[in-house]
């Protein structure tokens, strides 16, 4: 079983809609969580962390399940420029080493 | 001018030959990290170092070396290339400010043929 779990997609979604997708984590003892995206061809960028009590930023809302070992992205009224690959990130210790699902992919459509 | 560059952007290569990719940053961070990114895995870490005296393997160190030259610099070292090392390589820095976000650089796209 992988580490970190992502639904691959391509999630089709038209423009305004609200698409969310989850990540599973194996390791009961992760510590932190963060959602990077990534554009076609280009390099991840941190989107936003993950705190337990949940937290949004704007359009995003990123929630934390840690009974069940899952994260969670919601966006709202989804943009054309919001299409990319979007990467769940765990980190298991209170060292360095974060773990990377290979990521799902959204194209938002008008 | 980006924080994280990397050179070159693109290499083709053949089996066999010895191979460099090169990363620096101006962001000031200690730590350094080489990645390599597949298509349907995830990143998957191949060396970091935490400052220019401390270097560590990471998940898929087999067939790579690395060099800290200086703070700014961390270099990835294919010995002796394989196509199975045909991927997209990223380079990454970050601080010890007690965040975990990770600045990455545009990536180097490698062919071994």
């Amino acid at each position: 079983r992988k580490e970190v779990e992502q639904d691959p997609g391509p999630f089709n979604v038209p423009e305004g809609a609200t698409v969310a997708f989850n990540c599973t984590y194996s390791n009961s003892a992760s510590q932190s969580f963060f959602w990077y995206r990534q554009d076609c061809r280009k390099e991840p960028k941190l989107l936003m962390s993950v705190y337990s009590s949940g937290n949004e930023d704007g359009r995003f809302t990123a929630q934390l399940n840690r009974a069940s070992q899952y994260i969670s992205l919601l966006i709202r009224d989804s943009k054309l420029s919001d299409s990319a690959t979007y990467l769940c990130v765990v980190n298991m210790d209170s060292n360095y080493q974060l773990i990377w699902g290979a990521g799902t992919k959204l194209i938002i459509k008008p | 001018d980006a924080d994280v560059t990397q050179t070159p952007r693109n290499r083709i290569t053949k089996t066999g030959k010895r191979i460099m990719l090169e990363c620096s940053q101006t962001k000031g961070h200690d730590r350094m990290y080489w990645y390599r990114q597949d298509p349907g895995l995830g990143l998957r870490l191949i060396y970091y170092s935490f400052d220019v005296k401390d270097i560590n393997k990471g998940e898929i160190s087999d067939g790579y070396s690395v060099s800290r030259q200086a703070q700014a610099k961390f270099s990835l070292s294919l010995e002796s290339a394989i196509p199975n090392q045909t991927a997209l390589y990223f380079c990454a820095t970050s601080d010890f400010s007690g965040s975990y976000e990770q600045y990455f650089g545009p990536g180097t796209r490698l062919t071994v043929t």
